[in-house]
């Protein structure tokens, strides 16, 4: 079975730190994209950032809104995608996806985790 | 970055009426356009991508159309499974930007 399973969200702080995870089963994740989605609660989706394959460079691109705070990085030897959050914000609370493309949709996607950044 | 804007933001339906959703984006984005269904409290699942072609395992009730900078998402008798939020999506050029959501409900 095709399956992405994230880990790692929690409560944080503002201006702190945390890394998510993505896991991957079910297919070559080596020779896959990796992107990152979140969405607000009651809100749309936000693409966040994606890293290409070994092939591509491992070549990253983010969103505007959180370049320079986000970085996408991946182990190829371990199936798993992750996010490293830093500086984050209170408009960072969201629920954050990974999912996979080989060039044309986002499929399959994760179950989602929850990160709520507050005081 | 290229706007996608989606019409209607929601819509009221019945069991078996014909539902049609529409994507607009700000620039020419070929046919690098997804569709996608999203159910409270669950994860988004593709249906459509490429403007027009059907993801395996979805029903042949939804179907995708247009190029360019027009799309279109038809489900040609709506089941009550299908009520949910649809979003567009282009993958054009970075950002992959989505719409804002269309919102089906029952009427």
């Amino acid at each position: 079975e095709v399956q992405l399973v994230e880990s790692g969200g929690g409560l944080v702080q503002p201006g702190g730190s945390l890394k998510l995870s993505c896991a991957a089963s079910g297919f070559l994740f080596s020779g896959s994209a990796m992107h990152w989605v979140r969405q607000v609660s009651g809100k749309g989706l936000e693409w966040v950032g994606r890293i290409r394959n070994k092939n591509n460079g491992y070549a990253t691109a983010y969103a505007a809104s959180v370049k320079g705070r986000f970085t996408i990085s991946r182990d190829d030897s371990k199936d798993t995608a992750y996010l490293q959050m830093n500086s984050l914000k209170t408009e960072d609370t969201a629920v954050y996806y990974c999912t996979r493309t080989l060039g044309f949709g986002f499929d399959p996607w994760g179950q989602g985790t929850q990160v709520t950044v507050s005081s | 970055d290229i706007q996608m804007t989606q019409s209607p933001s929601s819509l009221s339906a019945s069991v078996g009426d014909r539902v049609t959703i529409s994507c607009r984006a700000s620039q020419t984005i070929g046919r690098y356009l997804n569709w996608y269904q999203q159910k409270p409290g669950k994860a988004p699942k593709l249906l459509i991508y490429a403007a027009s072609s059907l993801q395996n395992g979805v029903s042949s009730r939804f179907s995708g159309s247009g190029s360019g900078t027009d799309f279109t998402l038809t489900i040609s008798s709506l089941q009550r499974e299908d009520f949910a939020t649809y979003y567009c999506q282009q993958t054009f050029s970075i950002p992959n930007t989505f719409g804002g959501g269309t919102k089906v409900e029952i009427k």
